[in-house]
């Protein structure tokens, strides 16, 4: 059984600072890893996808794999109190479904 | 929402009766999943699909049927809904092992 572990949190930071949200993933099999941002009462949004060891950015994000340790991290420069919200990790491999950790609530506090 | 909608968006039903969602996409893809949010429990897959009725079980099938007669609708049935069947239930499309969109979710009550 694939599982996906993350802190629940809450994570606190101030405005202005790193949020460094970290995942942890059971199986050698998944080769799709993917951040989710969820606000509370909507619907996850994808915000980052990695496929490859390293790291990848866009924007204010990055995101980092590390298949040998089973490690997925996401970076968050700059935090904005508009970055508040869940961050769900998931991991995945082409023709298998997902799995999704249970999701770190991050604080940006202004 | 990368054109999905679900309805209804907020339900409210009693024990015992059959309630079915809908989810629709205008993008064409080839996969659709219904998954079931819960507090504690994150994200859970219930169903999904790869194609024209082609449907497979996903981690907490039991209590749930699916059909998809076309590409674009993928139908979600409680059969005779139960108190642990409240939840939210989102509707994603996706490509199989790559990303997955997520449509608005249903609130489901089940008194």
């Amino acid at each position: 059984q694939k599982e996906v572990e993350q802190n629940s949190g809450p994570l606190s930071v101030p405005e202005g600072a790193i949020a460094s949200l970290n995942c942890t993933y059971s199986d050698r099999v998944s080769q799709s890893f993917f951040w989710y941002r969820q606000y509370s009462g909507k619907s996850p949004e994808l915000i980052m996808s990695i496929y490859s060891n390293g790291d990848k950015e866009d924007g204010r994000f990055t995101a980092q794999l590390n298949k040998a340790s089973q490690y997925v991290s996401l970076l968050i420069r700059d935090s904005q109190p508009s970055d508040s919200a869940t961050y769900l990790c998931a991991g995945g491999n082409y023709g298998q479904n997902f799995v999704f950790g249970p999701g770190t609530r991050l604080s940006v506090l202004p | 929402d990368a054109g999905i909608t679900q309805s209804p968006r907020h339900k409210v039903t009693e024990t015992g009766t059959p309630v079915t969602l809908r989810c629709h996409q205008t993008e064409n893809h080839r996969y659709m999943y219904w998954y079931r949010q819960d507090p504690g429990h994150g994200l859970r897959l219930i169903h999904y699909s790869y194609g024209v009725k082609d449907t497979d079980k996903g981690e907490v099938s039991d209590g749930y049927s699916v059909s998809r007669s076309k590409t674009e609708d993928f139908l979600l049935t409680l059969e005779s809904a139960t108190s642990s069947q409240t939840s939210v239930y989102f509707c994603a499309i996706g490509a199989g092992g790559y990303e997955q969109y997520f449509g608005p979710g249903t609130r489901l009550t089940v008194t």
